[in-house]
């Protein structure tokens, strides 16, 4: 079981603010990512890193960003929020020689 | 047309019924291939990981992988309430940085 933490859990804010979605993780992992899951849809990486100062755009396109200044934390931010954002982000580890993936609990994001 | 084809369901069995989960995809360079459980509100929990082709057994849990025909299946035996949750498959190619692509998920119901 792997050890990934995220912040906040739910929130609900007004168009326009900027948010900043917090993971966190104790195990030492390099490869850190962000997945995007809409209601009964399938979940689509949007962001992914392989260790500090590397991050990259997943395969579906998102106005956020995320940033790897250490190697336990792995925020995404969006700079000005949309109701098209609404949706929940899932925060996720793997080794780096491993194959397998660990989820956090996720952030559920509505924007008003 | 996507990767990974998944019926959402929603599959609803009585307990005690061994449930048969699938899934199809089309790039045949997938090689590792996950099942996942999520509960609702809650991040996609890892059940069983297999490389390739073949069968794995885990408890209750049973995944098959036939590369040959492009299919997957999870099998649960013995199904309990709890069991009941949306069962996401996933799956990766050798190179691709563990960047998974998913399935809609199967909405399971197992009830008393």
């Amino acid at each position: 079981e792997a050890d990934i933490y995220q912040t906040p859990r739910y929130l609900v804010i007004g168009t326009g603010k900027k948010i900043t979605l917090e993971c966190s993780q104790t195990m030492g992992h390099d490869k850190m990512y962000w997945y995007q899951q809409d209601p009964g849809m399938e979940l689509h990486l949007i962001h992914y890193s392989y260790g500090v100062n590397s991050t990259e755009k997943g395969d579906l396109s998102s106005e956020s960003t995320v940033s790897r200044i250490r190697t336990e934390h792995f925020p995404l931010t969006l700079e000005s929020a949309r109701p098209s954002h609404t949706s929940q982000y899932l925060c996720a580890i793997s080794s780096s020689s491993g194959n397998t993936i660990y989820f956090g609990e996720g952030s559920w994001l509505t924007v008003v | 047309q996507k990767e990974v084809e998944q019926d959402p369901g929603p599959l609803s069995v009585p307990e005690g019924a061994i449930v048969s989960l699938n899934c199809t995809y089309s790039n045949s360079a997938f090689q590792y291939f996950m099942w996942y459980r999520q509960y609702s509100r809650k991040g996609p929990e890892l059940l069983m990981y297999t490389y390739s082709s073949g069968n794995k057994e885990d408890g209750r849990f049973t995944a098959q992988v036939d590369k040959s025909s492009k299919y997957i299946s999870l099998f649960i035996r013995d199904s309990q309430p709890s069991d009941s949750a949306t069962y996401l498959c996933a799956m990766s190619r050798t190179g691709g940085g563990n960047k998974l692509t998913f399935g809609t998920g199967t909405q399971l119901k197992v009830e008393l």
